[in-house]
């Protein structure tokens, strides 16, 4: 099945303990991409990448950090969290940035 | 700075009635624009737009894009409960580096 894979699906955490969300992908897409969701905000865009080894900063990548090593995976780090972090995390793929995006399921993380 | 703005924020309408949603933007070298629905999980796509005046249909959704005036539309007939989500637009654009940016969404409910 076709599809991206996110984990995990809840965190709570303290501030300043790294964290890695993973994602993956199983349909060879070139487009990667991670986003958070908050109340009034919208989604935004943290990080994307066109493809391997080739990521950029999207419109809040602050206190983030990407790394594309193979085509299917797209983790997102959080060196030191803070409670401004807390949010929900979607991380989506696509096989070029305009086509349509799939999305995981979402990362709730809280950040104490 | 793209930007990607959605009206109105919420609506409340009974089954059956007719919705239009809105999307404009204002993006560095416009390339697609794309809409999505989100129920209580991960955002679903519902249309791809890249060229003026062609009308996307499914169902009873439909939308169409005036790259001219940088707005896009979101019709849906015959409303029922199931419709009820938020319909997040989003810009892809292509200036060197391809990102997305989405707009706050519209939260539709429908009353049965």
């Amino acid at each position: 099945e076709a599809q991206v894979t996110q984990n995990p699906r809840y965190l709570i955490t303290v501030t300043g303990k790294k964290l890695t969300v993973t994602c993956s992908q199983n349909m060879n897409h070139e487009y990667m991409s991670w986003y958070r969701q908050d109340p009034g905000l919208g989604l935004r865009q943290i990080y994307y990448s066109m493809n391997v080894e080739v990521t950029d900063k999207g419109d809040v990548p602050e206190g983030y950090k990407v790394s594309r090593k193979e085509k299917r995976n797209f983790p997102l780090i959080l060196e030191s969290p803070s409670p401004n972090q807390t949010s929900l995390y979607f991380c989506a793929s696509s096989l070029k940035v305009y086509n349509e995006q799939f999305f995981g399921p979402g990362t709730r993380l809280t950040v104490l | 700075e793209d930007k990607v703005v959605q009206s109105p924020l919420s609506l409340v309408v009974h089954e059956g009635d007719t919705v239009t949603l809105n999307c404009s933007y204002e993006v560095t070298n416009f390339r697609s624009l794309l809409w999505y629905k989100q129920e209580k999980k991960a955002p679903t796509f519902l249309f791809m737009l890249t060229s003026s005046g062609i009308e996307k249909k499914s169902g009873r959704l439909s939308s169409i894009l005036d790259k001219k005036e940088l707005f896009s539309i979101l019709n849906i007939t015959a409303t029922q409960t199931g419709d009820s989500a938020i319909y997040l637009c989003a810009v892809v654009s292509n200036f060197g580096n391809e990102k997305l940016t989405f707009g706050t969404g519209t939260r539709l409910t429908i009353i049965p």
